[in-house]
């Protein structure tokens, strides 16, 4: 079955620290890959995106992600993070080989302290 | 330009009714999916409607169902309401059913007592 993890549960930072959230998906053919951000009582946002070319991608914000292929991996980072990044950040995975749907992770809370 | 829309904001139900969700995708968008986020979760894949037909369903009972107007609008409807489907329903809309970004709507928080 298709899968998506995402390594942390809950992470605390305080501001100016760098953040790099985990995630990893089950799938051997051509995936698009996504990470998205629930800020509290707000709707899904999306952060950035990757479909093909350059694995470095770089979104919203100042954060950016790596995709690996050979590790199944999709980390999202950002050098230095804000306060008002406190949100939930959710990876997300469309294969392209298993139909139009997107799978989710469960989700990295993310609290950032002032 | 509108982005996507969803009412009810918030639900409340008894366990065996019925509830009926509403989605209105964004402008030019033609691709109507809905998910199941229950609570500290991430979202859940329940079906897609392209072309107002059921193109693909995730693993959710039969109770579920929808539906997809001329205008790409959608209704998610809940049959037999179960404690369990207490959750924030998300509609998505995206172009012409392909793997493009999805846009998300503020939800519809249902609740189930």
């Amino acid at each position: 079955a298709q899968s998506v993890s995402q390594h942390n549960h809950h992470v605390i930072l305080s501001e100016a620290a760098s953040l790099e959230l985990g995630c990893n998906y089950s799938y051997g053919g051509t995936v698009n890959l996504f990470w998205y951000v629930q800020y509290p009582g707000q709707h899904l946002q999306l952060l950035l995106k990757y479909f093909s070319g350059d694995p470095l991608v770089k979104g919203i914000k100042g954060f950016e992600a790596e995709f690996i292929k050979s590790k199944f991996s999709f980390n999202l980072r950002k050098p230095s993070v804000q306060w008002s990044d406190t949100a939930e950040y959710f990876c997300a995975v469309n294969a392209r080989n298993y139909g139009q749907n997107f799978v989710f992770g469960p989700g990295t809370r993310l609290s950032v302290l002032p | 330009d509108a982005g996507v829309t969803q009412s009810p904001t918030h639900l409340i139900k008894t366990r065996g009714q019925q509830v009926t969700l509403r989605c209105s995708p964004k402008s030019g968008h033609d691709t109507v999916s809905w998910y199941q986020q229950a609570l500290g979760q991430g979202p859940q894949f329940i079906f897609q409607y392209y072309e107002e037909e059921e193109r693909q369903r995730g693993n959710f009972p039969d109770r579920f169902s929808g539906h997809q107007f001329p205008n790409y609008s959608s209704e998610l409807n809940v049959n037999a309401l179960l404690l369990g489907d207490s959750a924030l329903y998300l509609c998505a809309s995206s172009l012409q059913g392909a793997t493009d970004t999805q846009y998300f709507g503020p939800g519809t928080r249902l609740t189930v007592l």
